[in-house]
């Protein structure tokens, strides 16, 4: 069983609707890393957390350290927000171990 | 401000071969992290380095080296290269330790062995 596990692999959605991403993580953690991806690479961090919630624009993240759980929320989803979402959390001995990604894709 | 940089964006090398990538992170920023991601493993941390100094190594091989100068610039070397280290590999700068800072990444080279 991998250390962090994202779910949905894959996400079609509407312009428009909700959307939720979740990470489970099985190790204690210091930090935990969002970060999106767009195709050719570039990889961008949308939201470092340790505890409660955080919000940036139409993105929100929450963390829940007792459950292990993260979720990272889409509201009012558009076509750009199409891209690879990479949870990643920071354990002990400082290493960053990441999710598999979950490639969301918005259809207008 | 400059983004992360790193070069070369593309490198094709032949197995056996050894190479050398290279990242300079955003100014000020003195913790240099690499990663490399493939298809089958996806994303998978190298090293860290912070003030010349490794803190922290992945589980690679030996074959994978890194450095950091006093400027925070860092390059990392792969020697002997194998068909599966044909990858993207991708720097990150923060400002401190990888636990207290967002990180910032580059665009990443992508190295194909042949």
């Amino acid at each position: 069983k991998n250390e962090v596990e994202q779910s949905p692999q894959n996400l079609t959605a509407q312009e428009g609707e909700f959307i939720t991403i979740n990470c489970s993580y099985s190790v204690g953690i210091s930090a935990l890393h969002w970060l999106q991806q767009h195709p050719g690479g570039g990889i961008v961090s949308l939201f470092m957390l340790s505890s409660g919630k955080k919000k940036h624009g139409r993105l929100i993240a929450t963390i829940n350290i007792q459950e292990k759980h993260s979720s990272l929320h889409i509201t009012a989803s558009h076509p750009r927000d199409s891209a690879v979402y990479i949870c990643a959390v920071l354990a002990s001995g400082s290493r960053l171990t990441f999710g598999e990604g979950t490639q969301l894709t918005v259809n207008p | 401000k400059a983004g992360v940089t790193q070069t070369p964006r593309y490198l094709i090398k032949t197995r056996g071969q050894q190479v050398t990538l290279s990242c300079s992170p955003i100014s000020g920023h003195r913790s240099v992290s690499w990663y490399q991601q493939t298809p089958g493993q996806g994303l998978q941390f190298l090293f860290e380095y912070f003030s010349e100094t490794q803190r922290n190594k992945g589980n690679f091989p030996g074959r994978f080296s890194g450095r950091q100068f006093s400027n925070s610039r860092s390059e990392m070397n792969v020697s002997t290269l194998e068909l599966g280290d044909s990858a993207l590999y991708l720097c990150a700068s923060s400002l401190a330790f990888l636990s207290n800072s967002p990180l910032h990444f580059g665009n990443g080279t992508r190295l194909t062995v042949t």
